[in-house]
């Protein structure tokens, strides 16, 4: 069945570092690809999504591209902020009428 | 209301007792999600609901798990004779359709303690 692999966390960075979350998924065909955060006492919230091979998703200076060849979709920030830290969940949908399928989640702790 | 209601926020219970979990989702949204979410096993789906139907309820983890949705809208998640690894904070989620690429609007969840 379709699943969604995360670098396992948590990641410690300084701020303005660079950050790669990385994400493999496996699927039969072509999902939409997902990043949800979810920022300390708060609830889940999208944060970026491609809907095609090729296509870049991109929100609050987060990218990630859909690469098919890789079967991934990588979340990178150019320079991080402690405003960033959260927990970060990638996650798919193969085909309209199912559910989102989540990754593990990867914990993000930046300080200053 | 604006967003995704979970109600109550936290719940403690015995082991063996029932539960119910309640979700107001946005109105309109005819798609509605349960979760689960627990330490180090991620977010792991629930069951899902088009309307007042389950069409995948296949994450349900035991028979002592079960939903229903009314009208459109309200659901309740029902543990019965829980036990302690069914602590967790459950979420809700809805959207307004169900298409591949639709975006899932999540409550703040319910946090769920067995003793």
């Amino acid at each position: 069945g379709d699943s969604v692999t995360q670098m396992e966390g948590p990641v410690t960075l300084s701020e303005e570092a660079f950050l790669t979350i990385n994400c493999t998924y496996t699927a039969t065909g072509y999902p939409s690809l997902f990043w949800y955060v979810q920022y300390p006492g708060e609830g889940l919230q999208l944060l970026l999504k491609a809907t095609k091979a090729d296509d870049k998703g991109s929100n609050k200076g987060f990218e990630a591209t859909y690469r098919k060849e890789t079967t991934s979709f990588h979340l990178e920030k150019g320079s991080v902020q402690v405003s960033d830290s959260a927990v970060y969940f990638c996650a798919l949908r193969e085909q309209a009428g199912t559910a989102l399928i989540f990754g593990k989640g990867t914990t993000l702790s930046v300080s200053s | 209301g604006a967003g995704v209601s979970q109600s109550p926020s936290n719940k403690v219970t015995e082991k063996g007792k029932d539960v119910e979990l309640r979700c107001d989702p946005i109105s309109g949204h005819t798609a509605l999600y349960w979760y689960r979410q627990s330490l180090g096993q991620g977010l792991e789906f629930l069951i899902y609901f088009q309307g007042n139907s389950a069409p995948d309820k296949s994450g349900l983890p035991s028979d002592r798990f079960s939903a229903e949705r009314t009208g459109g809208s309200v659901s309740t998640l029902t543990i019965q004779r829980t036990q302690q690894e069914d602590s967790a904070v459950y979420l809700c989620a809805s959207s307004p359709g169900t298409a591949t690429n639709e975006k899932l609007f999540f409550g703040s969840g319910t946090q769920l303690s067995v003793l």
